[in-house]
């Protein structure tokens, strides 16, 4: 069975633009996590979709958004870049809500 | 604020010994409580998860000893090996959020 799937494994930009980063969850899972990594910090819950919908938020500023597709798949939009943006974003998925939460192996997102 | 407390930040053990890790939280709200591995250029991989109404699991050489009443969780690995040198994080949820709230983590090496 194919774990979850992010793409790109490394995206460089430069502050201001903005950076779409991709998740491809666990094939029959429906809820999809997205967590941020920052050096030396433990993971920050960010968003979760369920079914196409944004059902909970982290405490992170608006900039931040996402989206989940028809085949649950689903992406994470990082607008106006600042430099502490830089992190390694990570997707999680599981079949349903209070379930077993299964990550990927991140996007390392390194602002110029 | 909801705050899930990991300690040591570092940990280093010989070939065979008990690794213990601790984790401590503030919110009774939290009813499951996972722990995760992660290995450099690696997403964390699920190890072992809890949920209140238990006080210890057990799965190999892996054990989580929960005390509801403390607050507290804590992560032993028995007769530990090598291949287990890694970071390990604890995380809680939050009851029905879907959202883990995860310990700074620990970074355990184990010498042969």
């Amino acid at each position: 069975e194919a774990g979850v799937t992010q793409s790109p494994t490394h995206l460089i930009k430069t502050r201001g633009q903005q950076a779409t980063l991709r998740c491809s969850p666990i094939s029959g899972h429906t809820s999809v996590y997205w967590y941020q990594q920052a050096l030396g910090l433990g993971l920050q819950f960010l968003l979760w979709y369920d079914e196409g919908e944004e059902r909970n938020r982290g405490n992170f500023p608006p900039r931040f958004s996402g989206r989940q597709f028809p085949n649950y798949s689903s992406e994470l939009n990082v607008n106006a870049l600042e430099l502490e943006d830089s992190a390694l974003y990570l997707c999680a998925s599981s079949t349903d809500r209070n379930q077993p939460q299964h990550f990927g192996d991140g996007t390392r997102l390194s602002i110029l | 604020q909801q705050q899930v407390k990991q300690s040591p930040q570092s940990l280093i053990v010989q070939k065979g010994g008990i690794s213990i890790i601790n984790c401590a939280y503030e919110n009774t709200a939290f009813d499951y409580f996972p722990w995760y591995q992660q290995f450099p250029g690696k997403g964390p991989a699920l190890l072992i998860a809890i949920r209140p109404d238990v006080s210890e699991k057990k799965e190999g050489r892996f054990t989580i000893s929960f005390n509801k009443s403390a607050k507290q969780f804590s992560l032993h690995i028995m007769d530990s090996q090598p291949g287990d040198s890694a970071t390990y994080f604890c995380a809680a949820e939050p009851y029905n959020t879907d959202k883990l709230i995860f310990g700074t983590g620990t970074r355990l090496q184990v010498f042969p």
